[in-house]
């Protein structure tokens, strides 16, 4: 089944404990990218690769980090998780990235940072 | 500066009757526009989409409609459906000179049965 897996699922943290989301897909897309959603926020746009080993900000990039070092991988990194990063966090795919941006959403990873 | 406005948070519907959801942008130099359905604790799908060639598309129960002029587009869902029943977001692209999709806050439908 063609997808977008996300893992974890959940995870509750505390401030300053590095951790990573990472992202699989299996369509051999070529555009990934991370979005986070917030309420009354709608989703913003985290960062995102156009492919292996091009990477470039969204809108809201600070304390993330990631990496494209293989096709089908682009896992979220927090170095040093603070509260105002709890959210939950879509990771998305697409063939390549054109005007009619398709994306295929992963199911979303929920993340509590105390 | 929020380029993709949706304008309502909530909508309700009876069952059968025509929902429309409204989408504002503010960059002219949008040219391609799509919605997405979320249901809870499920990633956001493709529902339609519509280039800035054209003033609407139709796929089935639901049309897009875009009025550049007013830089204003609208989702119809006709007739609605519980099933129906998500957050929607628009979104839009710059295919010419980005690579980002900007999205709305969404629009929480919910039609009743």
């Amino acid at each position: 089944e063609a997808q977008v897996t996300q893992n974890p699922r959940y995870l509750i943290t505390v401030t300053g404990k590095k951790l990573t989301v990472t992202c699989s897909q299996n369509m051999n897309h070529e555009y990934m990218s991370w979005y986070r959603q917030d309420p009354g926020l709608g989703l913003r746009q985290i960062y995102y690769s156009m492919n292996v080993e091009v990477t470039d900000k969204g809108d809201v990039p600070e304390g993330y980090k990631v990496s494209r070092k293989e096709k089908r991988n682009f896992p979220l990194i927090l170095e040093s998780p603070s509260p105002n990063q709890t959210s939950l966090y879509f990771c998305a795919s697409s063939p390549q990235y054109t005007g009619a941006n398709v994306l295929t959403f992963g199911a979303g990873s929920r993340l509590t940072v105390l | 500066d929020q380029q993709v406005k949706q304008n309502s948070p909530s909508l309700s519907v009876q069952e059968g009757r025509i929902s429309i959801l409204n989408c504002d942008y503010t960059n002219s130099m949008f040219d391609y526009f799509l919605w997405y359905k979320k249901y809870p604790a499920e990633g956001p799908t493709f529902l339609i989409s519509i280039s800035s060639i054209k003033d609407k598309n139709e796929d089935g129960r639901f049309t897009v409609f875009l009025n550049k002029s007013a830089k204003h587009l609208s989702l119809h869902i006709v007739p609605s459906q519980p099933g129906d029943s998500a957050v929607y977001f628009c979104a839009a692209s710059n295919g010419a000179g980005s690579y980002q999709l900007t999205f709305g806050k969404g629009t929480k439908l919910s039609v009743i049965p």
